[in-house]
């Protein structure tokens, strides 16, 4: 059974640091991207960033509201994603999940990348 | 980037069939898009992912009842014989420069 399990979040004081581990299990995790996501409260999903596989060079990619102070990171032979969080913001408040991504190739030049698997979570308060 | 609509909210009756709807802003309408389904106070769901052809795949799990389709822009989530437990936010997914991009999310309430 595939799974992805996220922890390490909690509180913390504005302009802190927090890491946040997805362990995951069920999969060969080096075959895939991984992205995480997160939803302020009573909000909808908000896209953080992802992490390539080793195949395309474990590249990352950010949303402008967190660039330069999340970094996004993985151990292929533990199996787990980081989320390396600086500089929290309040409006950092969210719970934050992981999920594993699909890659889909159209011909030679187009491709698509969708979460087909979702953690439950793990939650994180940004507040002096 | 690609930006997604969906209307904020649905509500159909018990037993009945709902299609909800998730366009693809310009330049991105024969773009594949993924439905997920977030239950009340839980993680969101994988449901299925919806090409421009129309064709869908979903996930492992999902009942028959959940299909997929597409015209244009537009790409449809229908739920045939509504249960309560579908009542839930429904968010859609696409990729696009780089990035990955939710629709506002629909909530979905059961009559």
């Amino acid at each position: 059974e595939v799974q992805l399990v996220e922890s390490g979040g909690g509180l913390v004081q504005p302009g802190r640091s927090l890491r946040l581990s997805c362990s995951t299990s069920g999969f060969t995790f080096g075959d895939y991207a991984m992205t995480w996501v997160r939803q302020a409260p009573g909000k909808g999903l908000e896209w953080v960033g992802f992490i390539r596989s080793k195949t395309y060079g474990s590249r990352t990619d950010c949303a402008a509201s967190v660039q330069g102070r999340f970094t996004i990171s993985r151990d292929d032979s533990r199996s787990i994603v980081y989320l390396q969080m600086n500089s929290l913001k309040t409006e950092d408040t969210a719970v934050y999940y992981c999920t594993r991504d699909q890659l889909l190739w159209f011909g030679e030049f187009t491709y698509y990348y969708y979460m087909d698997v979702w953690g439950k979570g793990t939650t994180v308060t940004v507040s002096s | 980037q690609p930006v997604l609509t969906q209307s904020s909210s649905a509500s159909a009756s018990l037993g009945s069939s709902v299609k909800l709807t998730c366009t693809l802003s310009s330049g991105h309408s024969n773009s594949i898009i993924a439905w997920h389904q977030q239950q009340p106070g839980k993680a969101p769901r994988h449901l299925m992912q919806v090409e421009g052809s129309g064709s869908y795949k979903k996930g492992s799990g999902v009942p028959d009842r959940f299909s997929g389709s597409s015209s244009g822009a537009d790409r449809y989530l229908t739920i045939s014989n509504l249960q309560s437990e579908d009542e839930a936010d429904y968010y859609c997914e696409t990729w696009g420069s780089n990035t990955q991009v939710f629709g506002g999310g629909t909530k979905l309430t059961v009559l």
